[in-house]
Order: C-alpha cells, then structure tokens, then sequence
C-alpha cells in the first residue's frame, strides 16, 4: 500500500543545519516532494527530485535519495528562524494525480 | 503569474447545512486536486479534476463532491455537513504532466 513516515519533531540552533528525514512504500513513485507548511498557511512546494536521482541540490536545500531503502531526506544548511515550520515529505501515486503525505516535521528553530 | 486563490478563506456552518468551496487554478494550469487537512488524519487527497472531468478519488463518502469548469476552475461541495468535516480544504493546481503541485491558502471550515 502507499504510505510515508516521517519523525514528527525537529529541534535546532540557528545557523546549525538540519535534516529531515522520511520513508515511503511505494517503489513506483516517479516523484518525490517537500512541502513547508506555515501556520496559517497552505503549503509551499520546496522542491522535489525524480525518482532516477540520487541527490538534488537548490541553494540552501539539499534533497538526497535512497532508492533501495525508499529513504528521502532534507537538509536545510545555515537554519534561520524563518525556517521554523512544518514539512511535509510526499509521493505522487503513479499515473494520478493523487499526492500521498507524510505526517509532518515540526522544525523548531531557536535563536 | 497570480497564484492558485480559493474562496472563501473561512466558514462557520451548522450540521447538516451543505457548503461550497471555489478554487481558482494558476493560468494555463488544467488539474485541479482537493485535499483535507485534519489534526488527527492529516493531508488526505479528495479528487483530481482535469478539464472538467474527475480522473481520480479517495476515500470520502458521496456526501463529498466536485466540480470543474471550462475554465479550469473548480468547486468542491459537502452535503448534509458533519462535525468531523471541521477542516482546512487545500486545493492544488498543476499542469498536464501533474507533477509540480502548487497550492492555495486554504478555506477554514468549521462544523458547529
């Protein structure tokens, strides 16, 4: 079936980086995503890497895949404040449209 | 480019009172997907609608049902409303290939 773990809290300084981490199940997934999530707010596409990837780099984030493990992770460098937030990691269910989510790291930031 | 707006962005309505919510896509966007956020279930995916028809759906019972236009825009509809449907309802567009998923602010609905 499909489903995405994440851990659900993640504390650290600012100026430290950070690393999210999140499985999935479904090996077919040609997409994976991060999303942060403001409160208040809908959620930002951070970025995503084809399943075909093993690392996708975009200033501050850097997105690593393990295939083999269906293992994604996130690495924010140089945390600010600003980054406190949730984030979401996600799958796109093959040939739909459909987006199966994680249930959210938490990203406290302290100063 | 504006980018995708949903409407309204709050609602307070009583059990069993019917609701609907608008979704305007970003230009040129022809999917349009709705997802409930809730503390305990999280982000779950409602249904998927490319030009005007409905490709996909989740788990929602039939009291849950969408729409979309020529235009791209879409509406949601929840009949016969339960305390349980209090949520924030996400709508996300994206073009044809469906794998850059961009999303609105939300509308807040709560079931008094």
């Amino acid at each position: 079936g499909e489903d995405v773990e994440q851990s659900l809290f993640l504390s650290v300084r600012e100026g430290d980086s950070s690393v999210i981490n999140c499985t999935y199940t479904d090996s077919s997934s040609t997409y994976l995503y991060w999303y942060k999530q403001e409160p208040g707010a809908g959620l930002q596409l951070l970025t995503y890497i084809f399943s075909n990837m093993d690392m996708k780099q975009d200033q501050r984030l850097t997105v690593l895949l393990n295939k083999k493990d269906k293992h994604l992770s996130l690495r924010i460098a140089d945390t600010q404040t600003g980054d406190s937030a949730i984030y979401f990691c996600a799958e796109i269910v093959s040939n739909t449209g459909k987006l199966i989510f994680g249930q959210g790291t938490t990203l406290q930031v302290k100063p | 480019k504006a980018g995708v707006t949903q409407t309204p962005r709050y609602l307070i309505k009583t059990r069993g009172q019917q609701v609907t919510l608008s979704c305007s896509p970003i230009s040129g966007h022809r999917s349009v997907s709705w997802y409930q956020q809730t503390p305990g279930q999280g982000l779950q995916f409602l249904f998927e609608y490319f030009s005007e028809t409905q490709r996909n759906k989740g788990n929602f019972p039939g009291r849950f049902s969408g729409r979309q236009f020529s235009n791209s825009r879409s509406e949601m509809n929840v009949s016969t409303l339960e305390l349980g449907d209090s949520a924030l309802y996400l709508c996300a567009s994206s073009a044809t290939e469906n794998y850059e998923q961009y999303f609105g602010p939300g509308t807040r609905l709560t079931v008094t």
